[in-house]
């Protein structure tokens, strides 16, 4: 069964830099989407993306963040600088193939952004 | 008022019990609606969607109701397997955007 694949598994870093978390959506899969989890939270919503752009978008998602699909496979989230709040596990899901605009997300098993 | 709400639990029931979840939703114009569940430190994994006439996959039976905005999910026969957090998770029509409730967590004890 296709997967969702999301890279590195865990990712430390200190306050103030730049992180790039990896993700490639299902081949077949038209949406995409960036979740975050803080431990023992909600999962809470960050951006979705089709057709090449942001399509919607949390007030969590601001000018620290930014998404690209660089090369057709890849879906990356970019924080700019990193805050000790922004410790979170990060999913990436997709969804929708070309037949049902309803179909379920499907998620990646997450990258554990620690910030120190 | 939030999206979708759900008991946040915990539901402690013995194996072999029966246990039911409920979910409002605050968007009537909500056409996809779902049920994941998670495990501890894991990504949340597709339980069933939920149809409008309901439906059923083994243990697990999920309704809507859409004149009252809820949708349930019913456990037959738990397993200590079942011990999870369960996700109720809505979709608007034409917006690109999954809701998510804050989750309801069973425990199911042996």
């Amino acid at each position: 069964e296709p997967e969702v694949t999301q890279t590195p598994s865990h990712q430390v870093t200190q306050m103030g830099q730049e992180v790039i978390l990896r993700c490639v959506p299902i081949s077949n899969h038209l949406y995409f989407y960036w979740y975050r989890q803080i431990l023992g939270q909600k999962v809470e919503f960050l951006v979705s993306f089709y057709n090449n752009e942001i399509s919607e978008k949390s007030e969590i998602f601001d000018d620290q963040f930014s998404v690209e699909r660089p090369d057709g496979s890849n879906f990356t989230l970019k924080i700019r600088s990193t805050k000790l709040e922004d410790s979170a596990m990060y999913f990436c899901a997709s969804s929708g193939d070309r037949s049902s605009y309803n179909s379920p997300l499907h998620f990646g098993n997450g990258t554990r952004l620690t910030v120190t | 008022r939030k999206e979708v709400e759900q008991d946040p639990g915990p539901f402690n029931v013995p194996e072999g019990a029966t246990v039911a979840f409920n979910c409002t939703y605050s968007n009537s114009a909500s056409q996809s609606f779902f049920w994941y569940r998670q495990d501890c430190r894991k990504e949340p994994k597709l339980l069933m969607s939920v149809y409008s006439s309901g439906n059923e996959d083994g243990r697990f039976t999920a309704q809507l109701n859409r004149a009252s905005q809820y949708i349930s999910l019913l456990i037959r026969d738990s397993k200590l397997s079942d011990s999870a957090t369960y996700l109720c998770v809505v979709k608007a029509h034409n917006f690109n955007k999954f809701y998510f409730g804050s989750g309801t967590k069973l425990n199911v004890k042996p």
